[in-house]
């Protein structure tokens, strides 16, 4: 089995900071991902990268960006964090041979003063 | 539109009783499906997938899917209440790389 890891647990920022999540995962997948939940509801994706140096645009892109460093990382930086925002960010990865199944972390909660 | 939709939002069964989970797409390439479970403060986890029309049993939960009508359920029979989370319908069609996820339900188990 594997694991994917969320750096940091909790993140708080200031209004207009930029802030930088990180993922690491050790499945060997190649495709990774990463998703904002706001308030328990649905999964809105702002990224996801099918290999090792690529970038494609989820529906919410706009006011993040991503960097995959090496197959096993993914990390997305907020650009200017708003203030009140509060969701949580989600990373996951997967392999498409098992049907798409996405592996996911246990999340950065993100909270902006 | 979303292009897969869940129902009910939210959904109160007691201990021991059914739950019935509905999602439908409204896309005909979808071809992938799957149930993944989301507790509190944790990631999403996949439950089942379902890739083929009819039921497909795992323990206590049982998948139905039908392509022509775009419908895939989910059932728990004697739902416990480490049952009680949220749930969310996701699809994805061969040859894309995203799986599109509904809206979720919750779901409450009451002991």
């Amino acid at each position: 089995g594997g694991i994917i890891t969320q750096t940091p647990k909790f993140l708080i920022g200031q209004e207009g900071q930029k802030l930088t999540l990180k993922c690491q995962q050790n499945f060997n997948h190649d495709t990774m991902y990463w998703y904002r939940q706001d308030s328990g509801k649905g999964l809105r994706l702002i990224y996801y990268s099918i290999t090792e140096n690529d970038l494609q645009k989820g529906d919410l892109s706009e006011g993040y960006d991503a960097s995959r460093e090496k197959k096993s990382s993914f990390s997305l930086t907020v650009t200017s964090a708003q203030k009140n925002e509060m969701a949580v960010f989600l990373c996951a990865s997967s392999i498409p041979d098992r049907g798409y199944e996405q592996y996911f972390g246990p999340g950065t909660r993100l909270t902006v003063l | 539109q979303q292009k897969v939709q869940q129902s009910p939002e939210s959904l109160s069964v007691p201990e021991g009783g059914m739950a019935s989970l509905n999602c439908t797409s409204s896309d005909r390439n979808f071809q992938y499906f799957w149930w993944y479970r989301q507790h509190s403060g944790e990631g999403p986890k996949a439950l089942m997938s379902i890739f083929s029309d009819g039921d497909k049993k795992e323990g206590r939960f049982t998948a139905h899917l039908n392509k022509a009508s775009l419908h895939v359920s989910l059932h728990i029979r004697d739902s416990q209440p480490s049952d009680s989370a949220l749930y969310f319908c996701a699809a994805a069609s061969s040859g894309s790389w995203q799986l599109i996820f509904g809206s979720g339900t919750q779901l409450t188990v009451m002991p």
